[in-house]
């Protein structure tokens, strides 16, 4: 199946800093991506779609002024969390929609961050 | 608004056991039903899905699911687990293939 990757897969970083989380698509393009948050115990919660050479579309009551995405290629999206706060850490995984209907998305192993 | 709702938040079976996880909807209109799997320290990957025509839906490794309109459910079961099903199962759904929301999730443990 098609791969889906992201990086870094931990980081930790102080508050009032910016961290980007990168996703790539190896082996296929991928027009629209998305990226959910995850906390402990609880399910996926989709935060936004992100779509190749436009704005992204944000969930609501997801900040898009916190949380940025970019998805400047058909193989790269990223979000980068801006002034990062404790009640950030999360655990971040992407999607991307595979090829023709198969209706399948890829997911990214996940990125968990950690804001001290 | 769509919402979905997985009652078991863990499962424990022994090797052998049938399996069913059930998982119920709230959608008002055409909606497309997935059952995803993450294996411990592995990405999410889907076992399944139904978008129209049968409602019993074969997936990988085993896995069935049968789509109960009247009933908004979509169950998930397996006759014969086995250890290696042991793993986090997500019911999802959505309007579109993409563009989907997921359920909280269910744990399954099986004991050798």
């Amino acid at each position: 199946g098609a791969v889906v990757s992201q990086h870094p897969s931990w980081v930790i970083c102080k508050s009032g800093t910016s961290v980007k989380i990168e996703c790539r698509s190896l082996d296929f393009q991928a027009t629209t991506m998305f990226w959910y948050r995850q906390f402990p115990k609880q399910s996926l919660m989709l935060m936004a779609t992100s779509n190749e050479g436009s704005k992204a579309t944000y969930e609501q009551g997801v900040e898009k002024d916190k949380f940025l995405i970019n998805h400047a290629s058909l193989t790269l999206s990223t979000l980068t969390v801006t002034s990062a706060h404790p009640e950030d850490s999360s655990f971040y995984i992407c999607s991307a929609l595979g090829q023709g209907d198969t209706g399948e998305l890829f997911f990214g192993e996940g990125s968990r961050l950690t804001v001290l | 608004a769509q919402s979905v709702s997985q009652h078991n938040h863990h499962v424990i079976l022994s090797e052998a056991a049938s399996l069913e996880l059930g998982c119920n909807y709230s959608y008002g209109g055409t909606v497309n039903l997935f059952w995803y799997v993450q294996y411990p320290g592995q990405h999410l990957q889907l076992l399944l899905k139904y978008f129209s025509g049968d409602p019993l839906v074969k997936g990988i490794k085993g896995f069935e699911a049968e789509f109960i309109k009247s009933k908004f459910s979509f169950n998930l079961r397996k006759p014969s687990v086995q250890w290696s099903d042991t793993a986090e199962y997500f019911c999802a759904v959505g309007s579109s293939a993409s563009k989907i929301i997921f359920g909280s999730g269910t744990r399954l443990s099986i004991r050798p």
